[in-house]
């Protein structure tokens, strides 16, 4: 298994640019969500799906979108980057069951810059 | 929002001895989960051990083991017999309703 998946590793935009962050996981795990992860505030969750064809937002979604089309795939795009989006975003995926979200696990992280 | 709060930005531990890192929660939830994750100089995030609200027993994971106190709404994890590997970032996290909260993180550093 390869696990969770994120491409690409680097990214750098300018603002007002989009792009689309890829993240798959091979886990057969209904829950997918995206994170960011600042300095000095840890993660916080930007949208999270708990199967295909369901998506809700997280803490921070301003920006943001997300679609799950199949169980394995969940991107996040960003709509017109600015500099404040400037962050490392982390994908993760766990099982899901009686309501509860089991332990995740997370993606390598993608470093983006917008400039 | 919940807020999960790590009140320590920085610790120091000696190789071999035990250290505990604190993490509090704010919840109305009866239901929830509570995550600790190691996060390494490299940048991945690691799972180490998960404790849920109706778990009667405090968990463990080989040195890891969570010092749960519902009533003080506390999570606190102890690391024993510290090792150099153990030098990193360490988040509490705390589920509830399918949304996962983090605090800002403790950084541990083993000394030899």
């Amino acid at each position: 298994n390869a696990g969770v998946t994120q491409t690409p590793k680097f990214q750098v935009l300018k603002t007002g640019q989009s792009m689309t962050l890829q993240c798959a996981q091979d886990m057969n795990h209904e829950y997918m969500s995206w994170y960011r992860q600042d300095p000095g505030m840890g993660l916080r969750l930007i949208h999270y799906s708990v199967g295909a064809g369901i998506t809700d937002q997280g803490e921070v979604p301003n920006g943001y979108n997300v679609s799950r089309s199949t169980t394995e795939d969940f991107p996040l795009r960003l709509l017109s980057a600015a500099p404040s989006q400037t962050s490392v975003y982390f994908c993760a995926s766990s099982y899901s069951w009686r309501g509860r979200t089991d332990t995740q696990y997370f993606g390598p992280g993608t470093r983006l810059t917008v400039l | 929002a919940q807020k999960i709060t790590q009140t320590q930005p920085g610790m120091f531990v000696q190789e071999k001895e035990a250290v505990t890192l604190d993490c509090t929660y704010d919840t109305s939830d009866q239901s929830y989960g509570l995550f600790w994750y190691k996060q390494p100089s490299s940048g991945e995030m690691i799972f180490l051990i998960y404790q849920g609200s109706y778990d009667e027993q405090n968990a463990t994971e080989g040195r890891y083991s969570l010092n749960f106190q519902k009533a003080r709404k506390s999570a606190n994890l102890v690391i024993s017999a510290s090792q150099l590997g153990d030098s990193a970032m360490y988040f509490c996290a705390h589920e509830t309703g399918n949304q996962f909260y983090f605090g800002t993180g403790t950084s541990l550093t083993v000394i030899p």
